[in-house]
């Protein structure tokens, strides 16, 4: 079963402007978390964003925020003022923390361009 | 240091050939350390993990094989590539429960 989904995949948006990407999560565990990665033309994966899931605040990180609504499930990322180096695949990841193996998964990933 | 060194960087081989991907990471020891594959323009596909020397989870089945033979030391193998082998290779490690996971930099395999 797919355990994390991104059903955007592409989006637009003006420069300065804000953006929200979707990520929805499936999982029973209690104690898990949440990432967002940046991925540029060159393929390095960039470290954005990290929400625990007993984390009672949202996370920020300078222009990027979770937006995580555990009830629904939902870790989206804003992006505000967006800025033409944001034009990029971002992707949402979860690690569930009840299971021993520690793995990460990925969403499919959505294609932000940032239009001057 | 969360450097995680992977070679090389980009690599094209022929149907049938085998291949040795190697991926060394630096930083706490006792790392979980990940291999993914990334079609052009798709999401990341967990290949292997590992939380120990010697021990290997598979997720999903195909002709390619991981060994951890040092603790920083993750190896991602094939006897005889397949053309659906090629794809965007990234080695990652996380050095704690919560902690973010750290990429190399990839290796863009094409399978000819």
């Amino acid at each position: 079963a797919q355990k994390i989904t991104q059903t955007q995949p592409g989006m637009f948006v003006q420069e300065k402007e804000a953006v929200t990407l979707d990520c929805t999560y499936d999982t029973s565990d209690q104690s898990y978390g949440l990432f967002w990665y940046k991925q540029p033309s060159s393929g390095e994966m960039i470290f954005l964003i990290y929400q625990g899931s007993y984390d009672e605040q949202n996370a920020t990180e300078g222009r990027y925020s979770l937006n995580f609504q555990k009830a629904r499930k939902s870790a989206n990322l804003v992006i505000s003022a967006s800025q033409l180096g944001d034009s990029a695949m971002y992707f949402c990841a979860m690690r569930e923390g009840e299971r021993n193996n520690n793995d990460m998964r990925f969403g499919a990933g959505t294609r932000l361009t940032v239009k001057p | 240091s969360q450097t995680i060194h992977q070679w090389p960087a980009t690599l094209v081989q022929p149907v049938g050939s085998p291949l040795s991907l190697e991926c060394t990471v630096e930083g706490t020891s006792n790392p979980n350390l990940y291999w993914y594959r990334q079609a052009a323009g798709r999401g990341l596909q967990l290949l292997f993990y590992s939380v120990g020397i010697g021990q290997i989870s598979s997720e999903v089945p195909q002709n390619l094989s991981a060994s951890r033979p040092q603790d920083r030391q993750f190896i991602l193998s094939s006897k005889k590539l397949l053309l659906s082998d090629s794809g965007f290779y990234l080695c990652a490690k996380t050095a704690g429960r919560y902690t973010e996971a750290f990429f190399g930099q990839g290796t863009r395999l094409t399978v000819v």
